[in-house]
């Protein structure tokens, strides 16, 4: 089965700096991998998603990558404000699986 | 209005006891799961049901049951309850049957504590 690794697992930086968080997954089959957004007493969210057929995804401040023969993926988050302080989530599925698979979670601190 | 919601938020049961947790969604979606959150965090799918029939069950032990009774609810029975079964279990849901490749919903979870 798939095995998906995050780091690290924890990460602090300062308000306005960027923060990147790298996984790596072990099935070259894979094909979808999401980042999730899970704050507080609260359930994960999906914040952006990349398929196998694209080596780059952005939205606003957060942008992915995908890099298929290394079998990584990372998350950048620029101009960083205090509202992204939160544990993040990478994560894969397999073709013809019916499951995500995610990492182990890195804890996010934005220093005001 | 909330999409996914689960209860109870909280539940502190002692070792033993059987307990139940609910979970519904009201997205009109037709894959529910359970995934469990251990105390360092990691996430880890237990069940999927699809239009109420069951298609993922991990390696859980038996004492756990979900039951999906229509496709908008599916709850989750633990028996005999292990001071390991300690942790926050969230429903999730999700449009439709898309191996694994659709956003999933998660609720707000249940904390269970065993005492």
């Amino acid at each position: 089965g798939e095995n998906v690794e995050q780091h690290p697992s924890t990460l602090s930086v300062q308000e306005g700096d960027s923060a990147v968080i790298k996984c790596t997954y072990s099935d070259s089959a894979s094909n979808y991998f999401p980042w999730y957004k899970q704050e507080l007493g609260k359930g994960p969210q999906l914040i952006i998603d990349i398929r196998s057929n694209v080596g780059e995804k952005k939205d606003q401040r957060i942008a992915v990558t995908l890099n298929k023969t290394a079998k990584h993926f990372s998350l950048h988050i620029t101009e960083t404000q205090p509202e992204d302080s939160a544990v993040y989530f990478c994560a894969a599925t397999e073709p013809d699986n019916e499951k995500l698979t995610f990492g182990t979670g890195t804890r996010l601190t934005i220093i005001p | 209005d909330t999409a996914v919601s689960q209860t109870p938020k909280y539940l502190v049961t002692q070792m033993g006891n059987d307990k139940s947790i609910k979970c519904e969604q009201n997205l009109g979606h037709d894959t529910m799961y359970w995934y469990k959150q251990d105390s360092k965090k990691f996430l880890k799918i237990m069940f999927s049901y699809n239009n109420k029939e069951l298609i993922i069950n991990e390696t859980v032990p038996n004492r756990f049951s979900p039951k999906s009774p229509d496709k908008a609810h599916l709850n989750l029975h633990i028996n005999s309850l292990e001071l390991g079964d300690s942790a926050v279990y969230f429903c999730a849901s999700q449009a439709r049957r898309t191996g694994g490749t659709g956003e999933l919903f998660f609720g707000e979870g249940s904390r269970l504590t065993v005492l």
